[in-house]
């Protein structure tokens, strides 16, 4: 069984804190990872896709690093903002069946002011 | 772009009755799938198409539901009988197939189903 495990579940910060969490998943068979931000009441918007082992995406005061070899990627906030609450949650999708995004549980953030 | 469209928002209905949830994917968009969203489980896949053809329906948890895609621009997902352990928010979302997923998903705003 595929299996994408997210941590850690919830994080509070205060209002300029940097943080980060990870996203695990089998590194073999390895095709692409998707992160999302969920925020409550909408429905989950696309933050990167990543494909390559060593692949380093950024999308403002966010980014993301990926390592295929240990199964592993994460996202970095950087002086996190109250509008950066949401979940966020990432997605796995294997060579042997590139059609489906194997969602993790997500981390949910809650950024004090 | 009007977005990935799905309708109702709300649906509330009472054990027995079918169900039918619409959405219209992003033109030009050639793959959709249908994800089913609860506490326990998180998101979960239960069907997706490419060009209007279901790919892998492994995620459909039993006969009562059923997902049809009859042209590029509409599909629905039906449950017929429904039961209480279906309420869930159900999400649509599409994506240009492009010769690979290196695409990232366009979900819709997601019904929420209500089975009393």
């Amino acid at each position: 069984i595929l299996n994408v495990e997210q941590s850690p579940q919830s994080l509070h910060v205060q209002e300029g804190d940097s943080t980060n969490f990870t996203c695990s998943f089998p590194s073999s068979n390895f095709y692409a990872l998707h992160w999302y931000r969920w925020e409550t009441a909408k429905s989950p918007e696309a933050l990167f896709v990543m494909t390559l082992n060593g692949d380093e995406k950024k999308k403002g005061r966010i980014s993301a690093t990926l390592n295929t070899k240990e199964g592993y990627s994460y996202l970095y906030i950087k002086g996190s903002q109250p509008e950066d609450s949401a979940t966020y949650l990432c997605a796995f999708i294997t060579k042997s069946n590139t059609g489906k995004l194997i969602f993790g549980q997500g981390t949910t953030l809650q950024v004090k002011p | 772009d009007a977005g990935v469209i799905q309708s109702p928002r709300h649906e509330v209905t009472e054990m027995g009755q079918e169900v039918t949830l619409r959405c219209k994917p992003i033109s030009g968009h050639n793959s959709l799938f249908w994800y089913r969203q609860t506490m326990m489980r998180g998101l979960e896949l239960l069907i997706y198409f490419n060009n209007n053809v279901p790919i892998d329906d492994s995620g459909m948890p039993e006969d009562r539901f059923s997902a049809k895609m009859p042209n590029a621009s509409f599909s629905t997902l039906k449950i017929q009988p429904s039961e209480p352990r279906d309420s869930a928010v159900y999400f649509c979302a599409s994506s240009p197939l492009q010769g690979g997923y290196n695409s990232p998903l366009h979900f819709g705003n997601g019904t929420r189903l209500t089975v009393t």
